[in-house]
């Protein structure tokens, strides 16, 4: 089956810190694979996406490199600022059916100025 | 373009009862998916309606159903409402065949 698992929080940085949140999959094909960012109060809102084996995603100075042979996607921030502040979903698109995402736990990110 | 919508914002219904929550999709999307995201979860996929059909069913029981009409906007419906079903309700809309989603801000349902 499908499934997703990331690092659990909360992760609490200082402004400028480093990030990497860790999300590891299992897929019975081969999914593209997501992160979406939720803000306090908001929906979902999709961060940077890959859809095959060594793509890399990035957006907003965050990357994520789609792993077939590690079977992960880990998100990356070289310098985190207090706007990050939010919780991360990793998530993967199962083609094989209604296209439906699976979807993490998420991982609250804090960051301190 | 205008994004998905959902309404009500918020909603407090007793156990027992029955709930319509409504869902507005993104111009030009034809598929919408319904997930349901409890405190601290990430979101569970509930089911996806594509030109009017359900096209796809998680695990969840037949008193989660939903429509999707011919503009594509769609309701989720939920009977016999319980405990458990407090979560925050989000739609998401999408073009067939492509990979981008795009989320409502969800409707917050607490059941007392």
């Amino acid at each position: 089956g499908n499934s997703v698992t990331q690092m659990e929080g909360p992760v609490t940085l200082s402004e400028e810190a480093f990030l990497t949140i860790n999300c590891t999959y299992t897929a019975t094909g081969y999914p593209s694979l997501f992160w979406y960012v939720q803000y306090p109060g908001e929906g979902l809102q999709l961060l940077l996406k890959a859809t095959k084996a060594d793509d890399k995603g990035s957006n907003k100075g965050f990357e994520a490199t789609y792993r077939k042979e590690t079977t992960s996607f880990h998100l990356e921030k070289g310098s985190v600022q207090v706007s990050d502040s939010a919780v991360y979903f990793c998530a993967l698109l199962d083609q094989t059916g209604a296209n439906n995402l699976f979807f993490g736990t998420g991982t609250r990110l804090t960051v301190i100025p | 373009e205008t994004g998905v919508t959902q309404s009500p914002t918020h909603l407090i219904k007793t156990r027992g009862q029955q709930v319509t929550l409504r869902c507005s999709s993104q111009s030009g999307h034809n598929t919408v998916s319904w997930y349901q995201q409890a405190l601290g979860q990430g979101p569970q996929f509930i089911f996806q309606y594509y030109r009017e059909e359900e096209n796809g069913r998680g695990n969840f029981p037949p008193r989660f159903s939903g429509l999707q009409f011919p503009n594509y906007s769609s309701e989720l419906n939920v009977n016999a409402l319980e405990l458990d079903d407090s979560a925050l309700y989000l739609c998401a809309s999408s073009g067939r065949g492509l990979y981008g989603y795009t989320f409502g801000s969800g409707t917050r349902l607490t059941v007392v």
